[in-house]
């Protein structure tokens, strides 16, 4: 069974930092690219950020660059992002998924269930 | 970027009749490598968002048959046979041909 796992989120004043991470298991996560996407409260699905699967390749939008940093240690089978300067409307829902893992197609097929970030004072 | 324009935003649907919500995007979601990188996901109450339609038409492993997509180039539609109950949530179209990915901005369907 695939499962994601993430943690770290947590309320944090603006300005602050977090690290969120991600604990995939039940497919080859080595082998697979990786994402974060985010859903602010009550609202639609952005995605955040992509790693390849050697991590030599780092995507993001364009909101949160210089900001935040996703990694992966392949080793110790996870994935994390790295949030800093963080701002009020970088609060919601922090989805880790996986970028093509089925091999099916180049899309987000495995989700966590999600952690949530709240920035506020 | 890509922009990802969804029409309509709500809909409310009787349990047995058809629905079907429309996907622009703002440039062609045809690679070069003659796929769409075009898909539809379904966000049910208090969970992750699930991909139902993969490159446009093509139906992701345990999607019901009706469920269905069309289009090309920048037109897509999916198509829901007969709404059930368990249909109901947000949906969302997507593309990945290009970062920033980005998703349409969802579709509530709620069944009357």
């Amino acid at each position: 069974e695939v499962q994601l796992v993430e943690s770290g989120g947590g309320l944090v004043q603006p300005g602050g930092s977090l690290r969120l991470s991600c604990v995939p298991s039940g497919f080859t996560f080595s082998s697979s690219w990786m994402t974060w996407v985010r859903q602010a409260p009550g609202k639609g699905l952005e995605w955040v950020a992509s790693v390849k699967e050697d991590g030599s390749e780092k995507y993001y939008v364009d909101s949160v660059k210089g900001r935040f940093t996703i990694s992966r240690d392949n080793a110790k089978k996870s994935l994390y992002l790295q949030m800093n300067s963080l701002r009020v409307d970088d609060t919601a829902i922090y989805y880790c998924a996986s970028l093509g893992a089925t091999r099916i197609s180049w899309c987000f097929d495995y989700w966590g269930q999600g952690t949530l970030v709240t920035v506020s004072s | 970027d890509i922009v990802m324009t969804q029409t309509p935003l709500s809909l409310s649907v009787t349990p047995g009749q058809p629905a079907s919500i429309s996907c622009k995007s703002s440039q062609s979601l045809l690679h070069s490598d003659g796929k769409t990188y075009f898909y539809w996901y379904l966000q049910k109450p208090g969970q992750p968002p699930q991909v139902m339609i993969y490159e446009v038409s093509n139906r992701f492993s345990g999607v019901p048959d009706r469920f269905s997509g069309s289009g090309a180039g920048t037109d897509f539609t999916l198509t829901i046979s007969r709404v059930e109950a368990e249909d109901v949530g947000v949906y969302y179209c997507m593309q990945t041909i290009q970062f920033p990915y980005t998703f349409g901005q969802g579709t509530k369907l709620e069944i009357k």
